[in-house]
This record gives C-alpha cells, structure tokens and sequence, in this order.
C-alpha cells in the first residue's frame, strides 16, 4: 500500500542525547516536511525538502537537522541543542502541484526523561 | 514569512452548520487548504482553494477570498464524529506549506 511511515511511534530519550526519528514515503512525491505540535497547538514547520539533496529551514529549526539523501527518506535528528524536545513530530510529503494535498504519517511522541 | 489566524474553539449541536475562518498572510500565494485532525492522530486533508470561490465536497465547503486573504471552512449536517481540529494552510511560491494553529471544534449531542 502507498503511504507515508514513521517510525518509531513512541521515543524516550535521555536529556543530552541525540535522537533521530524516521520518515519513509512511497507515494514517489518530491517534497517533504516535519512539523512539531505541542499539548493543544498547531503544526510548526521544523524543515522541509522539494527535492533530494536539498532542504530548508522551517519556523523553528534550531536544534534539528535533517537529510534527504534520498527520495523516499527524511530523517528528522533531534538534538541535545533542542532545549525543549518533548512534543508530537509530524512528517509528511506531497506532489509538485500546488495544489497537491499533503499526506501525513501517524507521527513519533517523542518524551525526553 | 506566512501567518494565519483562526478562531481556537468553536461549539456547536449536532445537525448544525458551522463556519470555520481563515486569515493568512503570505508571499507567493499558492492556496488554501484545509485538515482535520482528531485527538492523538494525524492531520487529514479535506479541501483546497487556489482560486476564488466555493468548493463543495459532500458536508465539507471551502471557500476562498484572495483580495480579503480569507478563506472558510462549511460544516454541514453537523455529527459528533466531526469533534475535531480543524486546520488551515497555506502554501507559497517556495512550496513551503504552513499551519494555522488550529480550531477545536466540539460537537454536542
């Protein structure tokens, strides 16, 4: 079946320690984005790619980074300069339309303990 | 940068229509779509204007209005399953798609 996967869909992580969560499409669509949403909030854009090999920075970049080394593949690190890490992380991709709707994957909860 | 804005809750009875709007501030206008999304899941697309006027899908309508920077979502024959957030987007000449933050909306028996 075509779908966007994310993996794993609960992750514990000690404070200081880097983590990195996994975002798999096979939908063949260029781009590709990670989103944070907070208890009650609404999605903000972490980063995202149109093309692989190539991303930019979202609204609240600082303390991830990303790859897209290759089409199918996003993979969001987490890291110990994110000071606040503890949130719901959303990956989804979409077509080249605009109009192209964006499909989401079941998202990581990421709790650092 | 994009912004938009929406009202954070709204409440309404089952069989009721209510409207969810939108205002956005964007470079590059490329749309206006719409998600749902319940508690714990992820979010699901439901609509998409690029230009002006009205989209009907089944108890779902979304309208669009690019000189005012304002869209809204129509939810017909209102059911309890509709209890949900509902989430406006923009996307921009970058292909960068940005959030609102979210309406709640709750549905009563």
């Amino acid at each position: 079946d075509g779908g966007i996967t994310q993996s794993p869909k609960y992750l514990f992580r000690k404070e200081g320690q880097n983590v990195t969560l996994s975002c798999e499409q096979n939908l063949n669509h260029d781009a590709m984005y990670w989103y944070r949403q907070d208890p009650g909030q609404g999605l903000r854009l972490i980063y995202y790619s149109q093309i692989v090999n190539d991303f930019q920075k979202g609204d609240i970049a600082e303390g991830y980074s990303v790859s897209r080394e290759k089409k199918e593949s996003f993979p969001l690190t987490v890291t110990s300069a994110q000071k606040n890490p503890t949130a719901f992380y959303l990956c989804a991709s979409g077509g080249d339309g605009a109009a192209t709707e964006a499909f989401f994957g079941q998202g990581t909860r990421l709790t650092v303990v | 940068g994009q912004s938009l804005e929406q009202p954070s809750e709204v409440t309404a009875v089952e069989g009721a229509i209510v409207q969810i709007n939108c205002t956005y501030q964007t470079s590059g206008f490329y749309g206006l779509s719409w998600y749902q999304q319940h508690d714990g899941g992820a979010p699901t697309f439901l609509s998409y204007n690029a230009l002006d006027g009205l989209e009907e899908t089944g108890r779902f309508s979304s309208f669009l209005s690019r000189s005012d920077s304002y869209g809204y979502l129509l939810l017909q024959e209102l059911q309890m399953k509709d209890s949900a957030s509902y989430f406006c987007a923009v996307r921009d000449s970058a292909r960068q798609l940005t959030f609102g933050s979210g309406t709640q909306l709750t549905v009563l028996p």
